[in-house]
């Protein structure tokens, strides 16, 4: 069966470090992948997205996410966070019927 | 232009009683989703429907469980003889075909 895992379940930095939110996917054929984002009191939004092209994707707010294919990984990365990251991030597969699997979230507290 | 909408907010029922829970999708989206995600996990897909046609209900738990999109707009998740263990938040996300998936701020349900 399909799963998503991911490795860090909270992440605690302070403003200005770099954030990096581990992603690994088990399927083997040709996989889309998503990084999701909720912000307290918010609804889960799209983050950035890879479907085929250039493995380096960047998404809104900074975010960039790299696809490795012999690692089956589809890492986060942000180079400087800032307070306003703080929200539980969910990396989210599908093989291209539409049903998407989700990891359990990595909840991020990033310190002012 | 609105969101995807849900309602209602919150259910609290009891066990053994039967509950509907509402999704407005986005207008013009083909695409609606449903997923259930329990504390601390991420969404767990439950069914896709394109157009007026589940497309994929293979997420769906039980036979206690069913939706319905009859004119291909709203849709409704309905659990009969709801058990304690169904308490969670059922998500509602809608999309065009492959595209994004643009979530609701879900539905509570608790069963006492």
């Amino acid at each position: 069966a399909q799963s998503v895992s991911q490795h860090n379940h909270h992440v605690i930095l302070s403003e200005a470090a770099s954030l990096e939110l581990g992603c690994n996917y088990s399927y083997g054929g040709t996989v889309n992948l998503f990084w999701y984002v909720q912000y307290p009191g918010q609804h889960l939004q799209l983050l950035l997205k890879y479907f085929s092209g250039d493995p380096l994707v960047k998404g809104i707010k900074g975010f960039e996410a790299e696809f490795i294919k012999s690692k089956f990984s589809f890492n986060l990365r942000k180079p400087s966070v800032q307070w306003s990251d703080t929200a539980e991030y969910f990396c989210a597969e599908n093989t291209g019927g539409f049903k998407t699997i989700f990891g359990a979230g990595t909840r991020l507290f990033v310190k002012a | 232009g609105a969101g995807v909408s849900q309602t209602p907010s919150n259910k609290v029922t009891e066990k053994g009683k039967y509950v509907e829970l509402r999704c407005d999708p986005i207008s013009g989206h083909t695409a609606l989703y449903w997923y259930r995600q329990s504390l601390g996990q991420g969404p767990e897909f439950l069914i896709y429907f394109q157009g007026t046609g589940a497309a994929d209900d293979s997420g769906l738990p039980n036979d206690r469980f069913f939706a319905v999109r009859p004119e291909g707009s709203v849709s409704t998740l309905k659990i009969q003889r709801t058990e304690r263990g169904d308490s969670a938040v059922y998500l509602c996300a809608s999309s065009l075909l492959g595209n994004e998936q643009f979530f609701g701020p879900g539905t509570r349900l608790t069963v006492l």
